[in-house]
């Protein structure tokens, strides 16, 4: 079945900097990628989302590239702010319907004042 | 619209007893999912059903029950609590098809002694 890595595990930035978390895949059907917030105490949110024939998906300060050949995909945050401070989990999927969905184990961002 | 809810916040069960988590979304869609998320890893999928009527197996369903009762409420029943059952329990939504967002409940924290 689906794998699904997800590094660094913590990541800390100054405000102000910018952010990178990469995530490999192992089923090479798999065709949409979200990416989900979650602040302390809260529900995941989906906060970006690339499907396979995009290669570059862009939203304000947020943007996710997908290597389908290398079976990565990465979540690009500019000008961080504290407020982007929370864990963001990755997944892949490659049915329709959610039987697929397989989450990565999280990244902890901390922006520092 | 609410979303997606879910009941009990929290519950304390003790080793053997039984219980039942309810959900409830009011976005008319045709999926929904239940997960489990422990400390420091991602969300694991327990069961899906992708449409009304029908109910899958997710990644880790031993000890776990579900039913999908209409469109709107999918609940998960434990029959018989394991202090390894402790964990962190969401329900989430889709309207299925390619892009298939989930939306997440506020989660139901399930503690067993």
């Amino acid at each position: 079945g689906e794998n699904v890595e997800q590094h660094p595990s913590t990541l800390s930035v100054q405000e102000g900097d910018s952010a990178v978390i990469k995530c490999t895949y192992s089923d090479s059907a798999s065709n949409y990628f979200p990416w989900y917030k979650q602040e302390l105490g809260k529900r995941p949110q989906l906060i970006i989302d690339i499907r396979s024939n995009v290669g570059e998906k862009k939203d304000q300060r947020i943007a996710v590239t997908l290597n389908k050949t290398a079976k990565h995909f990465s979540l690009h945050i500019t000008e961080t702010q504290p407020e982007d401070s929370a864990v963001y989990f990755c997944a892949a999927s490659k049915g329709n319907y959610g039987q697929n969905f397989v989450f990565g184990p999280g990244t902890r961002l901390s922006v520092l004042p | 619209n609410a979303g997606v809810t879910q009941t009990p916040k929290f519950q304390v069960l003790k080793t053997g007893q039984s219980m039942t988590l309810q959900c409830a979304q009011d976005m008319n869609h045709n999926s929904m999912y239940w997960y489990r998320q422990d400390p420091g890893m991602g969300l694991r999928l327990i069961y899906y059903s992708a449409s009304e009527g029908t109910t899958d197996k997710g990644e880790v369903p031993n000890g776990y029950n579900v039913s999908r009762l209409n469109k709107r409420e999918f609940s998960l029943r434990l029959e018989s609590a394991a202090p390894s059952q402790t964990s962190v329990y969401f329900c989430a939504s889709s309207e299925g098809g390619p892009r298939n967002e989930q939306f997440f409940g506020p989660g139901t924290r399930l503690t067993v002694l």
